[in-house]
């Protein structure tokens, strides 16, 4: 059974500092990651997607990796700001035939200007 | 292009009634996901649509149902609504589930009295 843990629940940093959110999971037999962005009350942002085969994807200060061997993906947040504020979820897409996504429980960013 | 769309956003019902939920994918979408998300539980998986086959179901009892219509808009329906059914329902699209992108709606409220 697929279970996908995130490392720290919360996590409150002060603005401009780097910081690394992790996920791993049990199954490495995934299609890809995801990573997400929820604001209080509203719905999923997606971030990034990285493929099974891909190592990392870049978006403008964020970067993700995935290492499928040990079962770890981490978010790599750069010159973090308050806007960054949310909880980032992470959730894999198996290669079963599933087609559903499975989420970690998610860290809580906070962001003190 | 316009995001998934999901109505009504709010709703509150008594325990026993029921309540259709729709959502309207990113157009030339036809994979449609539903999701509930609860603070206990998280996000789990509730079914899965492609071209108006459930290709997949969620651990949820038969009160929960779901269809896909020719033009991929979907909607779920719970009957004998029950005080844990009240939760945040999201919607997500993706042109081929699994493989790509999956994108959320911005989710409706529901809430049992």
């Amino acid at each position: 059974k697929q279970e996908v843990t995130q490392i720290p629940a919360a996590l409150s940093v002060p603005e401009g500092e780097n910081l690394v959110l992790n996920c791993s999971f049990t199954d490495s037999a995934i299609y890809n990651l995801q990573w997400f962005r929820q604001d209080p009350g509203k719905g999923l942002t997606s971030l990034l997607l990285i493929q099974s085969s891909q190592r990392e994807q870049t978006s403008g200060r964020l970067n993700a990796s995935l290492d499928k061997s040990s079962g770890r993906s981490t978010l790599y947040i750069a010159a973090s700001q308050p806007g960054d504020s949310a909880t980032y979820l992470c959730a894999v897409f198996r290669m079963d035939s599933s087609y559903k996504l499975i989420f970690g429980s998610g860290t809580r960013l906070l962001v003190r200007p | 292009k316009a995001g998934v769309t999901q109505t009504p956003r709010y709703l509150i019902k008594t325990r026993g009634q029921q309540v259709t939920l729709s959502c309207s994918p990113i157009s030339g979408h036809r994979s449609v996901s539903w999701y509930q998300q609860t603070p206990g539980q998280g996000l789990q998986f509730l079914f899965e649509y492609f071209s108006e086959t459930q290709r997949n179901k969620g651990n949820f009892p038969g009160r929960f149902s779901g269809r896909q219509f020719s033009n991929s808009r979907s909607e779920m329906n719970v009957s004998t609504l029950e005080l844990g059914d009240s939760a945040l329902y999201l919607c997500a699209s993706s042109s081929a589930a699994g493989t790509e992108t999956q994108y959320f709606g911005p989710g409706t409220r529901l809430l049992v009295l």
